[in-house]
């Protein structure tokens, strides 16, 4: 069946460095996908999305970088800071499904090193 | 303004009792969904709503597991004859319109039921 995975189950970054978090997704029909960040005890964060006619969307402190042709994504998060320790979760939503179901990964963690 | 509400945020139930898990979603989002996150996994889709209908319920494990929504707003995840394996955390989500697509919006969750069976 179709699957949403990290290469990285953690990642440990010094504080100040960027941090890059990476995704491969396995359904090529899949035309949109989001970012959350969940920290322990508390539901996922929308952190940013992207569809399928992008490859490339920033936010404040972040970029999401799509590459179609390898099926892979990946969650930059420039100058981290302590507070972005949390795991990193990406989602699909495969166009073949219904309209809105969305397939999230295992996750990874994020732990900054002062 | 206020996000998405779930309770109770614990739950600790005894095998073979039934649960009720409530989802308070965002005023206004018309879709909700529920998923199910085991200790350090992923989360598991179980069932959408927009409106007060299920387009996709095909999350749902066995038929132990119902969810409805009223007047779209408030909805309900029931756990019938509950099981060890049905302890996890219980999210709820809600977007403006359902996720995806040209006039899709993001899910925002809330902080979940954690449900142990004991």
């Amino acid at each position: 069946g179709e699957s949403v995975g990290l290469h990285l189950p953690t990642l440990s970054v010094q504080e100040g460095d960027n941090s890059i978090i990476n995704c491969a997704y396995s359904n090529s029909a899949s035309d949109y996908f989001i970012w959350y960040k969940q920290e322990s005890g508390k539901g996922p964060q929308f952190i940013i999305d992207i569809r399928s006619n992008m490859d490339k969307r920033q936010g404040q402190r972040v970029t999401v970088l799509l590459n179609k042709t390898v099926k892979h994504l990946s969650l930059q998060i420039a100058a981290t800071q302590p507070g972005d320790s949390a795991v990193y979760f990406c989602a699909e939503r495969p166009r073949y499904s219904s309209a809105s179901k969305i397939i999230f990964g295992s996750g990874t963690r994020l732990s900054i090193r002062p | 303004g206020a996000g998405v509400s779930q309770s109770p945020s614990n739950k600790v139930t005894e095998k073979g009792k039934d649960v009720e898990l409530r989802c308070d979603p965002i005023s206004g989002h018309t879709a909700l969904y529920w998923y199910r996150q085991s200790l350090g996994q992923g989360l598991e889709f179980l069932i959408y709503f927009q409106g007060n209908s299920a387009p996709d319920k095909s999350g749902l494990p066995s038929d132990r597991f119902s969810a409805e929504r009223t007047g779209g707003s408030v909805s309900t995840l029931t756990i019938q004859r509950t099981q060890q394996e049905d302890s996890a955390v219980y999210l709820c989500a809600s977007s403006l319109v359902g996720a995806g697509g040209p006039g899709g919006s993001p899910l925002h969750f809330g902080n979940g039921t954690r449900l142990t069976v004991t």
